[in-house]
């Protein structure tokens, strides 16, 4: 059974780079049949997609946070991790590590982590 | 960015109602439409894929309709454990994918 887990500090202070691992288990990260992103939901509110990335190293981020973001993949650890610059308050949230498919039904959010909350604050 | 508007935001609903829930996309998405479900401090669940496609496991009470710019998410027969917040998703205009603001479904 395919289980995404989330790790990383859970605080950041403001202006720093908030950075998260993904550790998957009972699966390779090397198919070429998934993607793996990052989601992440504020505090009482909706989710945002903040990004995704292949095996290969292949990525699409959300437009208005591509300046800030960047996804990695380590094959050799089956992990892949999220860095987030510059942060501010607004960037307090819990975030979720996904897997969907990278062909057709592309972007269904299949897989989800239980999630980690990180809370931006000096 | 495409917009995506659910309704209701919240809805009040008895044990065995049917409960319909409505996403409205700004423009044509085609199918590309996801439904999720949340419970209280859990990850999110997909339901539904591709606007009517049960995910595997998913209860059959479950199911969505909907093609181009309106779809619908239905409960056949509400049950305790359904009290959730549900979200719809698309993804037609990469990497621009939206979620809606979602529906917090309570029992009445």
């Amino acid at each position: 059974q395919l289980q995404l887990q989330e790790s990383g500090p859970g605080l950041v202070k403001p202006s720093e780079t908030l950075s998260l691992t993904c550790t998957v288990s009972g699966g390779s990260i090397s198919s070429s049949s998934y993607y793996w992103g990052w989601i992440r939901q504020p505090p009482g509110k909706g989710l945002e997609w903040i990004g995704s990335i292949s095996y290969s190293g292949s990525t699409y981020y959300k437009p208005s946070l591509k300046s800030r973001v960047s996804i990695s993949v380590d094959t050799s650890r089956n992990q892949f991790s999220l860095k987030l610059s510059s942060v501010t308050a607004a960037d307090t949230a819990v975030y979720y590590c996904v897997r969907h498919f990278s062909s057709s039904s592309w972007f269904v959010f299949q897989r989800w982590g239980q999630g980690t909350l990180v809370t931006v604050s000096s | 960015d495409i917009q995506m508007t659910q309704s209701p935001s919240s809805l009040s609903a008895s044990v065995g109602d049917r409960v319909t829930i409505t996403c409205q996309a700004s423009q044509d998405i085609s199918n590309y439409l996801n439904w999720y479900q949340q419970k209280p401090g859990k990850a999110p669940k997909l339901l539904i894929y591709d606007a009517s496609n049960l995910e595997t496991g998913v209860p059959s009470r479950f199911s969505g309709s909907g093609s181009g710019t309106d779809f619908t998410f239905t409960i056949s027969s509400l049950q305790p454990e359904d009290i959730a917040t549900y979200y719809c998703q698309q993804y037609d205009n990469l990497p621009r994918i939206t979620f809606g603001q979602g529906t917090r479904l309570e029992i009445k």
